[in-house]
């Protein structure tokens, strides 16, 4: 079965950066693309961006144009997100999630890693 | 501010009849995705394309799209049924992912 397991959650100082893990188990993972989205407390889900794990291009939302970097190691089927210049709205669950592949939105979540950017 | 417009609050009776929209002006060209989402989950999705459904999604979900408007129903409503769901589809360029602010469904 399709399985999404991400890493564990996180305490970050403001200005510092932050690494997440998205591990890829029961299909072929350069066979999807992964999306990101996250969700502040209390709040709705916001779009980051998607990676294309077979190619490594990646697409990002304007706001965090050069602030996320989506990266991806094929040979563990693992997919990573990191973001900088954390601050204190940064804190929320991330997520990753398989795209639909064929219709617009995704299919498959991960569990969700809450990171919390507190000085 | 999203491209996609949810109203914040929809309530219904158990055993009844309630429809989600979801409007924005990309929706006249992408399909919509619904996701529901209960308290400390991941959302789920439960509808997406024309009007598929994942294996596992009661048919009492379906799907529906008519202009720059997507809408969820749910025919039967019942107390589980009682999340957050969003819309979600692409923005108006094509290139980026957007989802709507979410609705609270509260079944009576």
């Amino acid at each position: 079965q399709v399985q999404l397991v991400q890493s564990g959650a996180e305490v970050k100082k403001p200005g510092a950066s932050v690494k997440v893990s998205c591990k890829a188990s029961g299909y072929t993972f350069t066979g999807y693309y992964v999306h990101w989205v996250r969700q502040a407390p209390g709040q709705g889900l916001e779009w980051m961006g998607w990676i294309n794990p077979n190619s490594g291009g990646t697409n990002y939302a304007q706001k965090f144009q050069g602030r996320v970097t989506l990266t991806r190691d094929t040979s563990i089927s693992t997919g990573y997100m990191e973001l900088s210049s954390l601050r204190s709205d940064d804190t929320a669950v991330y997520y990753c999630a398989r795209d639909l592949s064929g219709w617009p939105g995704v299919d498959y979540w991960g569990q969700g890693t809450l990171v919390t950017v507190s000085s | 501010s999203s491209e996609l417009t949810q109203d914040p609050d929809v309530s219904v009776a158990l055993g009844q009849t309630v429809r989600i929209t979801c409007q924005g002006d990309s929706l006249r060209s992408y399909y919509a995705s619904w996701y529901q989402q209960k308290p400390g989950q991941a959302p789920i999705l439960v509808i997406y394309g024309k009007n598929y459904r994942p294996s596992g999604i009661p048919d009492r979900f379906s799907g529906s799209s008519s202009g720059n408007t997507a809408s969820l129903t749910i025919t039967g409503a019942q107390a589980e049924d009682e999340a957050d769901y969003y819309c979600n589809s692409r923005d108006s360029s094509g290139n980026h992912v957007v989802f709507g602010g979410g609705t609270k469904l509260t079944v009576l």
